[in-house]
């Protein structure tokens, strides 16, 4: 088993949709989880933290379960910029490595 | 100016060759990684470096050396290059500490045919 697990996809969604994409992880060390953001033959860059209580950035949600040891990000009003893969990060306790998902691709059509 | 910088960025070399990818970061982090994705967009840790010193070394292939001369620097060196080396292999760096952004360079696509 992965130690974090995205839905590839792609997600295809108009423009102004609402997308949400998940992700588990699978030890319970983790500490530390972010959503980072891979334009197509480009480097990943971060998205946002990803904090206890949830969080908000603009048109960007992140919640954290760790009792159920999962992830989410939720877009509302898609745009075409949107479009890009969306990579789940957690960070195990006491360790500075960054285990990443495989990326959740989404396509933001007109 | 780039804060993680890599040469080259793309580089085609035949099976048996020997090459190096330089990086360098100019943000004054502490630690330093080298990331490889490869054809299924998978982006799997390498090597960590803090300060000069190896940190994690994930079970890579003795054929790939990383190199840090101080800490801004971060080369990678891979010896008797196989087919299924090719892939983008990117260098990061960040601030030594869980949940500190880490900052990537823009990637170095390596072909071995």
């Amino acid at each position: 088993r992965k130690e974090v697990e995205q839905d590839p996809g792609p997600f295809n969604v108009p423009e102004g949709a609402t997308v949400a994409f998940n992700c588990t992880y699978s030890n319970s060390a983790s500490q530390s989880f972010f959503w980072y953001r891979q334009d197509c033959r480009k480097e990943p860059k971060l998205l946002m933290s990803v904090y206890s209580s949830g969080n908000e950035d603009g048109r960007f949600t992140a919640q954290l379960n760790r009792a159920s040891q999962y992830i989410s990000l939720l877009i509302r009003d898609s745009k075409l910029s949107d479009s890009a893969t969306y990579l789940c990060v957690v960070i195990v306790y006491n360790t500075d490595k960054l285990i990443f998902g495989t990326g959740t691709r989404l396509q933001v059509f007109p | 100016d780039t804060a993680v910088s890599q040469t080259p960025k793309y580089l085609v070399t035949q099976m048996g060759n020997d090459k190096s990818i330089k990086c360098e970061q100019n943000l004054g982090h502490d630690t330093m990684y080298w990331y490889k994705q490869d054809s299924k967009k998978f982006l799997k840790i390498m090597f960590s470096y803090n300060n000069k010193e190896l940190i994690i070394n994930e079970t890579v292939p003795n054929r790939f050396s990383p190199k840090s001369p101080d800490k801004a620097h971060l080369n990678l060196h891979i010896n008797s290059l196989e087919l299924g080396d090719s892939a983008v292999y990117f260098c990061a760096s960040s601030q030594k500490g869980v949940g500190n952004t880490i900052y990537f360079g823009e990637g170095s696509w390596l072909t071995v045919v």
